[in-house]
């Protein structure tokens, strides 16, 4: 089964500028996440989907970030304007079943420096 | 309050020795999950083991063995035979209804096997 994609592999911009990850996941897993994971900490997440709606964006800058999943399936996430604390890895990761015990499937990530 | 807490910051051992890293979590939750990752250089946070609270059975996979012990409120993970392949950091996780189940991750331990 093929994993999770993410794109673009690493993103350079300067601050105050907007940028755009995507994502797709595994087939057939409902629940998709977005993290972000600063250098020597671990991942802290942003927002959580089940199918196209969101569950848990508690911990989302929502005054700079952005997520959807229009069709359920794959997902963007956004930052503008982008600040210099932003600089950090993007991982999206999904699940087959929703919540509670369910192991999560990780892409790769996506590396973001804000210069 | 639920936390995670990983104390080795880092650890160095010679290929072929063994090692243990340590996980200590607090949860006020009787049903939970405990969780471990590896995130090697690249990047992808690939998962290994799942426990729940109810199953005290210690879990081995080849060179690998877990050893969960409630009365310590401990998931200890241990590698015999350490390989350099095994080089990289280890995220030990907690999924429980007082986080809303989402995962409390621990700060992770980066192991290097030298060879």
């Amino acid at each position: 089964e093929a994993g999770v994609a993410q794109s673009p592999r690493y993103k350079i911009i300067e601050k105050r500028q907007s940028v755009a990850f995507w994502c797709n996941p595994i087939s057939g897993h409902a629940t998709l996440y977005w993290y972000q994971q600063i250098l020597g900490q671990g991942p802290k997440l942003l927002i959580q989907f089940q199918n196209n709606g969101v569950v848990d964006d508690s911990q989302l800058p929502k005054d700079r970030f952005s997520a959807e999943r229009l069709k359920g399936v794959d997902s963007t996430l956004k930052i503008q304007p982008a600040k210099l604390e932003d600089s950090a890895v993007y991982l999206c990761a999904s699940s087959g079943l929703p919540g509670f015990g369910s192991p999560l499937h990780f892409g790769n990530g996506t590396r973001l420096t804000v210069t | 309050a639920q936390k995670v807490t990983q104390a080795q910051t880092e650890i160095s051992v010679v290929e072929k020795e063994d090692v243990t890293l340590d996980c200590v979590y607090e949860t006020r939750d009787t049903t939970y999950y405990l969780f471990w990752y590896k995130q090697p250089p690249s990047g992808e946070l690939v998962f290994l083991i799942r426990r729940n609270s109810f199953d005290e059975q210690n879990e081995i996979s080849g060179r690998y063995s877990w050893n969960f012990q409630k009365s310590t409120s401990s998931f200890n993970f241990t590698i015999t035979a350490s390989q350099v392949v095994d080089s990289a950091v280890y995220f030990c996780a907690l999924s429980a209804r007082d986080s809303n189940y989402q995962l409390i991750w621990g700060a992770g331990t980066k192991l290097i096997i030298k060879p």
